[in-house]
């Protein structure tokens, strides 16, 4: 069965800093891997997505993320860190070419620090 | 393009009532999901809907159910209520389905927040 896991429930960054999310899934194939953002009182938003090919994903507002096959990770990183980045971010797996579920995170809270 | 519309975006209900939430996909987004998303639990997959077929389900009692509709609007269901359904409930659509959309990504609508007294 798929799965995936954010180990902290919350990170604490200085403005400035760089910052990275961490996650590690399960799937028996191969994962189409997704990050998404929720600020308060919103729905979630898409940041980026893992398909195929390249390892390092670009996605909105200067966000990254490493695609890790022999860690099975897929952590979401940023360079300099913004307090308008402060929200809660979701790391979603699903098992590649099959029609399944999708299964999240239970999700990390981000804070920014000024 | 207009995004993912829910209705009503806040409720207030008894337990043992029942109460139904509303949908709107993003024009030409045929899949639709459902998703409670709790404090404790976090974002928990309640099903999801393609050309008015149930695609998934997840692991929620039968009191919970959904349909499509022809123009892909999706509703959600849950008679005899309990405490523990108050939550944010999640829709979002996405283009495709199924092993051939299993790479989309999805766009989520505000949310309906639903209180259970």
């Amino acid at each position: 069965a798929q799965s995936v896991a954010q180990p902290e429930d919350q990170v604490n960054v200085a403005e400035g800093n760089p910052l990275t999310v961490k996650c590690t899934y399960s799937v028996s194939g191969n994962p189409y891997l997704f990050w998404y953002v929720q600020y308060p009182n919103r729905g979630l938003q898409f940041l980026l997505k893992y398909i195929t090919g390249d390892n390092l994903v670009k996605g909105s507002y200067g966000f990254e993320a490493e695609f890790n096959k022999s860690q099975t990770s897929f952590h979401l990183k940023k360079p300099s860190a913004l307090v308008s980045d402060s929200a809660l971010y979701f790391c979603a797996v699903r098992d590649a070419g099959r029609d399944d579920k999708i299964i999240f995170g239970k999700g990390t809270r981000l804070h920014i620090l000024p | 393009k207009a995004g993912v519309t829910q209705t009503p975006r806040y409720l207030i209900k008894t337990r043992g009532q029942q109460v139904t939430l509303s949908c709107s996909p993003i024009s030409g987004h045929r899949s639709v999901s459902w998703y409670q998303q709790t404090p404790g639990q976090g974002l928990q997959f309640l099903f999801e809907y393609f050309s008015e077929t149930q695609r998934n389900k997840g692991n929620f009692p039968g009191r919970f159910s959904g349909r499509q509709f022809s123009n892909s609007r999706s509703e959600m269901n849950v008679s005899t209520l309990e405490l523990g359904d108050s939550a944010l409930y999640l829709c979002a659509s996405s283009w495709g389905a199924g092993a051939k959309g299993s790479g989309n990504e999805q766009f989520f609508g505000p949310g309906t927040r639903l209180t259970v007294l």
